[in-house]
C-alpha cells in the first residue's frame, strides 16, 4: 500500500524556470493539500482541494498553481521559480468531515531554487 | 498573531521525565485539534488528537484542552530518547474541511 506518493523526491532549478511536482494517493480520500516547510515555520498550506473539481487558497499561495486532475492526483507548479521557493513540500490527503481527520502525507520534495 | 502558535524550543528533557508542549490558537470556533511528531528529515506522523474539552490518554502521551483558554497541550511521560523530534500543533477550522494549520512546531531532545 503506497499511500501518498510525492514525485520528484529532489529538484534543483534555476530563477525563473518552471515546475511541477506531483502528487498521488491510493487511500480513496476527497482531500488533498499542498505544504510547504520552512526551518522554524512550521508547515505552511499552500492550496488544498476538499474534493475532486475544487481547490481552495491557503496561506501562502501566491507564486503556486494547483490542478486537481482527478480523485487521486494533485499536482502542484512553480511557474517561474523563485529563490523564496526554496522549500520541503508535502503533499497529505485525508477524509475531511469524517473520523479523525488525519493528514496522510507524501515523503515530501525537496526543492532548491539557485 | 498567528493562527497557531507553539515555542519553538528545543525543549530539553532528561530520559524518563515529563515533557510538556504547548500550543495556542487563536480561532475561537476551532473544533478539533491534532499533536503530530516529525523526526528529523521524514514527514509527519499524527500522534493525538483531542476535540473536546478535558484530557485525553493514549499510552504515554496526554493531549489536554481548554478552550476558553484557546490552549491544547501534549504531555509525555516517561520520555525516551526515540521521543526526540518536533511536535507540530495542529487545528481544524469550524467548517471541518480538514483544513489543519499548523503551528511552526517545538523540537524536544530528549537526553539519555
Amino acid at each position: 500500500n503506497a499511500g501518498v506518493t510525492q514525485t520528484p523526491k529532489f529538484q534543483v532549478l534555476k530563477t525563473g524556470q518552471s515546475m511541477t511536482l506531483q502528487c498521488a494517493q491510493d487511500m480513496n480520500h476527497n482531500s488533498m493539500y499542498w505544504y510547504r516547510q520552512d526551518p522554524g515555520m512550521g508547515l505552511r498550506l499552500i492550496y488544498y482541494s476538499a474534493s475532486e473539481g475544487t481547490t481552495d487558497k491557503g496561506e501562502v499561495p501566491n507564486g503556486y498553481n494547483v490542478s486537481r486532475l482527478n480523485k487521486r492526483e494533485f499536482s502542484l507548479r512553480l511557474e517561474s521559480a523563485a529563490p523564496s521557493q526554496t522549500s520541503v513540500y508535502f503533499c497529505a490527503s485525508s477524509e475531511a468531515g469524517r473520523g479523525t481527520g488525519e493528514l496522510f502525507f507524501g515523503e515530501g520534495s525537496r526543492l532548491t531554487v539557485l | 498573531q498567528k493562527e497557531v502558535e507553539q515555542n519553538s524550543g528545543p525543549l530539553s528533557v532528561p530520559e524518563g521525565a515529563i515533557a510538556s508542549l504547548n500550543c495556542t490558537y487563536s480561532d475561537r470556533g476551532s473544533q478539533s485539534f491534532f499533536w503530530y511528531r516529525q523526526y528529523s528529515g521524514k514527514s509527519p506522523e499524527l500522534i493525538m488528537f483531542i476535540y473536546s474539552n478535558g484530557d485525553k490518554e493514549d499510552g504515554r502521551f496526554t493531549a489536554q484542552l481548554n478552550k476558553a483558554s484557546q490552549y491544547v497541550s501534549l504531555l509525555i511521560r516517561d520520555s525516551q530518547p526515540s521521543d526526540s523530534a518536533t511536535y507540530l500543533c495542529a487545528v481544524n477550522g469550524p467548517s471541518n474541511t480538514g483544513k489543519l494549520i499548523f503551528g511552526q512546531g517545538t523540537t524536544l531532545q530528549v537526553k539519555p
